[in-house]
């Protein structure tokens, strides 16, 4: 498998500009999960899916953050309007329920720039 | 609710000589713990896991983590390090109730000098 693909892989933006981080699990896997991580707050989980269906999304930053999963094969991440502070990388994972312990696995991550 | 904390932000050390990265969960529940590995603009990486039976899991890199239960701990030890090992650990712990979901520690900057 090719596992966790995320695209772009680099964005830079100015500020007010609509973003979308783009991301397609490993076949198969039932949950997925979008973090993002700075400098100053480490890894965070921003929200998560289980056969497409948001599960917890208490990790959003706000109303300007959204995320979609249509299909099993595709989810989105959108920030309209984006702002400076939220240059991070987002990272999406996705793992197995019946894999014992859901471990997860991760994509290279999108590095956003907020000009 | 479930909290993994890494009582180290940042451990150097030298090129050959042993590492203890220091974990720490709170659960009332069973657990499966985690080590993820992060290399620089990469990212993270299962390193190991431990999810039943023996307490002392191993990585094929020479890392090994032990499950000890009455100290709530899943450390990280390699006897002996190389500079290929410089990255970021994360901790990480599932079970209970997270339904599908890890909570991660803050990481530990492991950094190897010549």
């Amino acid at each position: 498998d090719a596992g966790v693909i995320q695209s772009p892989r680099h964005e830079v933006t100015e500020m007010g500009q609509e973003v979308t981080l783009r991301c397609k699990p490993i076949s198969g896997h039932d949950y997925l999960f979008w973090y993002r991580q700075t400098m100053m707050r480490g890894l965070e989980l921003l929200i998560y899916f289980n056969n497409n269906v948001p599960i917890d999304d208490s990790g959003m930053p706000e109303d300007r953050f959204s995320a979609k999963m249509p299909n099993a094969s595709f989810s989105t991440l959108k920030i309209q309007p984006s702002e400076p502070r939220d240059s991070a990388v987002y990272f999406c994972a996705s793992s197995l329920q019946a894999q014992r312990g859901y471990e997860q696995y991760f994509g290279p991550g999108t590095r956003l720039t907020v000009t | 609710a479930q909290s993994v904390t890494q009582l180290d932000s940042q451990v150097p050390v030298f090129e050959e000589a042993p590492v203890e990265l220091r974990c720490n969960y709170s659960s009332s529940v069973s657990v499966y713990l985690f080590w993820y590995v992060q290399y620089p603009n990469q990212g993270l990486q299962l390193l190991l896991k431990y999810l039943s039976g023996s307490t002392l899991v191993e990585s094929i890199n020479g890392f090994e983590a032990e499950f000890n239960k009455s100290q709530t701990s899943f450390h990280l030890r390699k006897p002996s390090v190389h500079i290929s090992d410089t990255a970021e650990y994360f901790c990480a712990a599932a079970g209970g109730t997270s339904y599908g979901k890890l909570t991660f520690g803050q990481g530990t900057i492991l950094t190897v000098h010549p």
